[in-house]
């Protein structure tokens, strides 16, 4: 039973760039969450993706968005990539009723 | 304003010395808590869930308690495959679902042989 799978493990991009990150669901799952771990931290809440649209937001800025594809697979979006963007971006799944979520490995961004 | 505090940030454990890790929120309405693993270049493992005060979940070494204002993660006897960092979060009314989360900024545990 394949898990939450993120592409790439790992991306170095150049201040002012835009970056794209990928995901895969486990399967049965059908709802998608991005979340952002800077180092040390605890993830934040970054926005929720569900029959392809976004149902829930965190507390970032609008340079941060998403898609939702049929097949449930999503992708997160950065624009006009900021040093503080550096981070681990988790993304992770549930299904429906009461299921917790399940995390990816991430994605390593690091921002020069 | 939600919160989710943990303690201690840190915690060194000889093996076989049981400990607790703490997780205090302050939030408009709990739905659930959810205790994480985390190892070092991977993604949170979900461990438990609780939902009302005085719920125990319990896992091998691990057992997980909930009052009206914080969590206790117990390790009893714990081995050198236990160190790890322990992530709690909670899902507030304000969600309609597990998806969002408030996460600590978690425990890391290291367990010496």
């Amino acid at each position: 039973d394949a898990g939450v799978t993120q592409s790439p493990t790992h991306l170095i991009k150049t201040r002012g760039q835009q970056v794209t990150l990928r995901c895969s669901p486990k399967s049965g799952h059908d709802t998608v969450s991005w979340y952002q771990q800077a180092l040390g931290q605890g993830p934040q809440f970054i926005f929720q993706y569900y029959e392809e649209e976004e149902r829930q937001r965190g507390n970032f800025p609008d340079r941060f968005s998403g898609h939702q594809f049929p097949n449930y697979s999503s992708e997160l979006n950065v624009n006009a990539l900021l040093l503080g963007d550096s981070a681990l971006y988790l993304c992770a799944s549930t299904g429906q009723g009461v299921s917790p979520l399940h995390f990816g490995n991430g994605t390593r961004l690091t921002v020069t | 304003e939600d919160q989710v505090t943990q303690s201690p940030e840190a915690l060194r454990l000889q093996e076989g010395e049981s400990s607790s890790l703490n997780c205090s929120y302050t939030v408009s309405g709990l739905r659930g808590l959810f205790w994480y693993r985390q190892d070092p270049g991977k993604g949170p493992e979900f461990l438990f869930t609780l939902y009302s005060a005085g719920e125990e979940k319990e896992k091998e070494r691990l057992k997980a308690t909930l009052t009206k204002k914080e969590s206790f993660l117990h390790i009893t006897a714990p081995k050198p495959e236990d160190s790890a960092t322990y992530l709690c979060a909670v899902q507030t009314s304000r969600s309609s679902n597990t998806g969002k989360l408030i996460f600590g900024q978690g425990t890391t545990l290291q367990v010496k042989p």
